[in-house]
């Protein structure tokens, strides 16, 4: 059984450019969480999704970032107009529900600005 | 604002040696989950705490939680070069427990041979 698919591993954008990460969580699970982790810090809380709905984005930016999981297909987290700033690894995680299961990772995306 | 605070943030130690990471956190919440990451690599889980005084053993690793003093411990027992990682302890903080996880900074663990 797979786990948590991110791909790709490593995406590089031009600044300007539009950068789109996608994650298949693991099989029977309905929970998709995106993180952001930036060198040498821990992992900061981006937004929470079911299938077709956003539960809780309070940790996106306002602005530029988007994020989706649609009834068919992965979730995709799309930045737009990228900045150097938004270099960093994406991880995505997928859990069966809120019960206390602990959140399985993907491998994340290393976005890298040029 | 939430805080989750991790100490050390760095450990250097020698193998055979007893340590603990603490995690305090600044929020009501009774859910704890321990992680481990090895550069470059994804998050492994490692404990789930979900109440007070749970405590949770696995090799040469345990965890607790105490709710009330908002901290939570993993200690190492007779450490091994294998043990040689980022720790990160993550605190549910979601409303009807959500799953919005809190990270700390994280502990990066030496172990010397």
């Amino acid at each position: 059984n797979a786990g948590v698919m991110q791909n790709p591993r490593h995406l590089v954008r031009r600044r300007g450019q539009e950068a789109r990460l996608r994650c298949s969580p693991m099989k029977g699970h309905s929970h998709v969480y995106w993180y952001r982790q930036l060198p040498e810090e821990g992992l900061k809380f981006m937004v929470y999704l079911q299938k077709e709905n956003i539960i809780d984005e309070s940790g996106m930016p306002k602005e530029r970032f988007s994020a989706e999981f649609p009834k068919e297909g992965p979730s995709i987290l799309r930045i737009q107009q990228v900045v150097r700033g938004d270099s960093a690894a994406y991880f995505c995680a997928s859990s069966p529900g809120t019960g206390g299961q602990p959140q399985h990772f993907g491998d994340g995306t290393r976005l890298s600005i040029l | 604002e939430l805080k989750v605070e991790q100490n050390p943030l760095f450990l250097s130690m020698q193998e055979g040696k007893n340590y603990t990471i603490y995690c305090n956190y600044s929020t009501t919440s009774d859910r704890l989950y321990w992680y481990r990451q090895d550069p470059g690599k994804s998050l492994e889980s490692l404990f789930v705490l979900l109440s007070n005084g749970a405590v949770k053993q696995e090799g040469r690793l345990m965890a607790s939680l105490d709710t009330k003093a908002r901290l939570s411990t993993l200690h190492i027992t007779a450490a091994v070069h294998d043990l040689s990682a980022t720790y990160f302890c993550a605190v549910d903080v979601g409303s009807s427990n959500t799953g919005k996880l809190i990270f700390g900074q994280g502990t990066t663990l030496q172990v010397k041979p």
